[in-house]
């Protein structure tokens, strides 16, 4: 256990549906990391917070993706009108600072969009 | 530009030693990771090396070369637990992680 907790652990979901996932850090992180990995790949960065702050976004993040970080607590991922290529292991990583070189990971979301 | 390479699948035997090449080119660099991922599991830190040089942490060492782009992953004494994926990442100058497709290792009695 890295202390960082996602939930849900899986979820399955229908093509067009909404989907919210969740990312509790290290309490004393401020830097929380969104990843994408897919099968026999290495995560694809998503955005990443310092703080309540979105600091940047990936390309890869359409119009369908948002995130936040309201109280630079615990962050949330949501994908609206899901796609079938969404399926992927949603990876959240968090670290004490921009200089600070250990990211732990979260178990991760399993989403899976039939 | 974000270009880092990895084989994707190695083979070794149970009590072997096994080393696990990274390639990378970038204008930025800020350091080089190994991570350790199970399969359906998320990541754990191995190692991070940011100058020149062997690394060693018990069964595991790993090598830097930033004038080559270049680094490895020693693993010794190898047990059949060590059967994983090995993610090479470097961070870049806005301190992201850029991460290789990983290398898949299979470990045989």
């Amino acid at each position: 256990d890295t202390g960082v907790s996602q939930d849900p652990r899986h979820k399955i979901t229908k093509r067009g549906q909404n989907v919210t996932f969740r990312c509790d850090p290290i309490s004393e992180h401020n830097r929380l990391y969104w990843y994408r990995q897919t099968l026999g790949q290495g995560p694809e960065f998503l955005t990443y917070f310092q703080n309540e702050a979105q600091l940047e976004k990936s390309r890869l993040l359409s119009d369908r993706f948002s995130a936040e970080r309201p109280k630079g607590s615990f962050s949330t991922l949501e994908i609206q009108r899901t796609e079938q290529g969404d399926s992927a292991m949603y990876l959240c990583g968090t670290k004490g600072g921009a200089y600070a070189y250990e990211q732990y990971f979260g178990p991760g979301t399993r989403l899976t969009v039939t | 530009g974000q270009n880092i390479d990895q084989p994707t699948e190695m083979t070794a035997t149970e009590g072997a030693i096994v080393q696990i090449n990274c390639t990378y080119q970038t204008s930025g660099f800020n350091g080089l990771f190994w991570y350790q991922q199970h399969a359906g599991e998320a990541p754990t830190f191995l190692s991070y090396n940011v100058l020149d040089g062997l690394e060693e942490k018990g069964r595991f060492s790993s090598f830097l070369s930033r004038s080559k782009g270049y680094s490895y992953l020693l693993l010794k004494e190898l047990q059949m637990k060590d059967s994983a994926s090995y993610l090479c990442a470097y961070m870049d100058s806005n301190y992201q992680l850029i991460w290789g497709a990983g290398t898949k290792l299979i470990i045989k009695p």
